[in-house]
């Protein structure tokens, strides 16, 4: 089954402001990964958070993990019409490169 | 530049027919997996295999199958093909030790 739920399911924003996503998670994980997909391509690597740290950033990515509550969040700063896409959380139990269980993931527009 | 590139990007069968969609990956990764794609179910595991000679189930293996011959190619099986397995078919290759996977551009198979 999924691993958990991505919140919220649709997201709608003007350029310029920030969008943040939420996921939770079911199991123990190793670490837990964001991804993009632009409408009809494949999905792209965005960023990776081990389960032994709190806080990472990526140019105007920010994510956080809790693993107390297992719930991780991507914050997107300043965002632009081309950050209009889905994003999806996904968690890998075991080390890098292991199965990545994903979540249903959020759809983010940005109007311009 | 290496890449994964899936083929047929779009194809129609009928149901029962035996289908085989083409993973190749030039990353000269050990890990590589199957995804299909549905309307808020996110992305679930069909396969994969952390080498060659070895495959393993996902979560929604039924009525799949795939081998792993050589490094590059992971083909999904469709042994008998059926309408609920219409979707949009994701393959995806990674490394142990390295951050994210990379993912091919989707086939849209048609069962009908």
């Amino acid at each position: 089954s999924q691993q958990g739920e991505e919140d919220p399911q649709a997201l709608s924003i003007q350029e310029g402001e920030n969008a943040t996503m939420n996921c939770s998670y079911k199991t123990s994980i190793n670490n837990l990964q964001w991804y993009r997909q632009n409408s009809g391509r494949g999905l792209v690597h965005l960023i990776l958070i081990r389960s032994n740290e709190r806080e990472k950033h990526s140019g105007r990515l920010r994510v956080t993990l809790d693993t107390s509550k297992k719930s991780s969040s991507l914050l997107i700063t300043a965002s632009r019409a081309a950050d209009t896409a889905s994003y999806f959380c996904a968690t890998a139990e075991g080390g890098y490169g292991n199965k990545l269980v994903f979540g249903a993931g959020t759809i983010l527009r940005v109007k311009s | 530049d290496a890449e994964i590139t899936q083929s047929p990007r779009h194809k129609i069968t009928e149901t029962g027919r035996q289908v085989t969609l083409a993973c190749h990956q030039t990353w000269n990764h050990n890990n590589m997996f199957w995804y299909r794609q549905d309307l808020g179910h996110g992305l679930r595991l069909i396969h994969y295999s952390y080498g060659v000679q070895d495959t393993n189930k996902g979560e929604v293996s039924d009525g799949y199958s795939v081998s792993r011959s050589n490094t590059e190619d992971l083909p999904l099986t469709l042994e008998s093909a059926a309408s609920s397995q219409t979707s949009v078919y994701f393959c995806a290759s990674s490394e142990l030790g390295r951050r994210g996977a990379f993912f091919g551009q989707g086939t849209r198979l048609t069962v009908v």
